[in-house]
């Protein structure tokens, strides 16, 4: 029954590859998100899908690339990857219209080296 | 824009301890306001937030903030900590239009027996 999933969990890849972090949720939000939290445990807002839309792009670099399917999911691809981009990237979703939290999946640890 | 400030990264109590956890918050437009707590290797989660109305709001496991809109303040406070509390605590922010959390830079909470 678990409401934000993400795989994997961990991933380590050297630098130049490209990969992909894959986020579900359960909840019927129609609102998504990916957050980055870096080494010193700060969390930023990169994107926002509502309805399968784009809603905000942070100052991200173009490399990473977010897909909505549908609005259950919320995937993201990252190219030609950085020694910089090792974080935990988290997943989250929430509804629209009436204000609520967003509920947050377990993290991805990626480590590029 | 918004910013979170949590003046302390680490706080040290003992086991049974009252605690307060800073945080304060800027912003042109009206906010809501969170805490999220990160347990180790693990994703965030909703611990308490303010959308409206009485300004003290709980948790069912015995924090509690309240919102002083005068001071731009969302203080965490528990009168009495278990070792169960020792976590990563994070006050956020979102405001009424954009939906994204901003988020501080999170308060390490250790609490010793």
């Amino acid at each position: 029954d678990t409401a934000v999933s993400q795989t994997p969990k961990y991933l380590v890849t050297q630098m130049g590859n490209d990969k992909s972090i894959k986020c579900e949720q359960n909840l019927g939000h129609d609102t998504m998100y990916w957050y980055k939290q870096d080494s010193k445990k700060f969390l930023k807002i990169m994107f926002s899908y509502n309805n399968k839309e784009l809603i905000i792009n942070e100052t991200v670099p173009n490399r990473f690339s977010p897909k909505s399917p549908d609005k259950a999911h919320l995937n993201l691809h990252i190219n030609s990857l950085e020694l910089g981009d090792s974080a935990v990237y988290f997943c989250a979703s929430s509804r629209s219209g009436q204000v609520t939290e967003a509920f947050f999946g377990q993290g991805t640890r990626l480590t590029v080296v | 824009a918004q910013s979170v400030t949590q003046l302390d990264s680490q706080v040290p109590v003992f086991e049974e301890a009252p605690v307060e956890l800073r945080c304060n918050y800027s912003s042109s437009v009206s906010v809501y306001l969170f805490w999220y707590v990160q347990y180790p290797n693990q994703g965030l989660q909703l611990l308490l937030k303010y959308l409206s109305g009485s300004t003290l709001v709980k948790s069912i496991n015995g924090f509690e903030a309240e919102f002083n809109k005068s001071q731009t303040s969302f203080h965490l406070r528990k009168p009495s900590v278990h070792i169960s509390d020792t976590a990563e605590y994070f006050c956020a922010v979102m405001d009424t239009g954009r939906r994204a959390l901003t988020f501080g830079s999170g308060t390490r909470l250790q609490v010793q027996p």
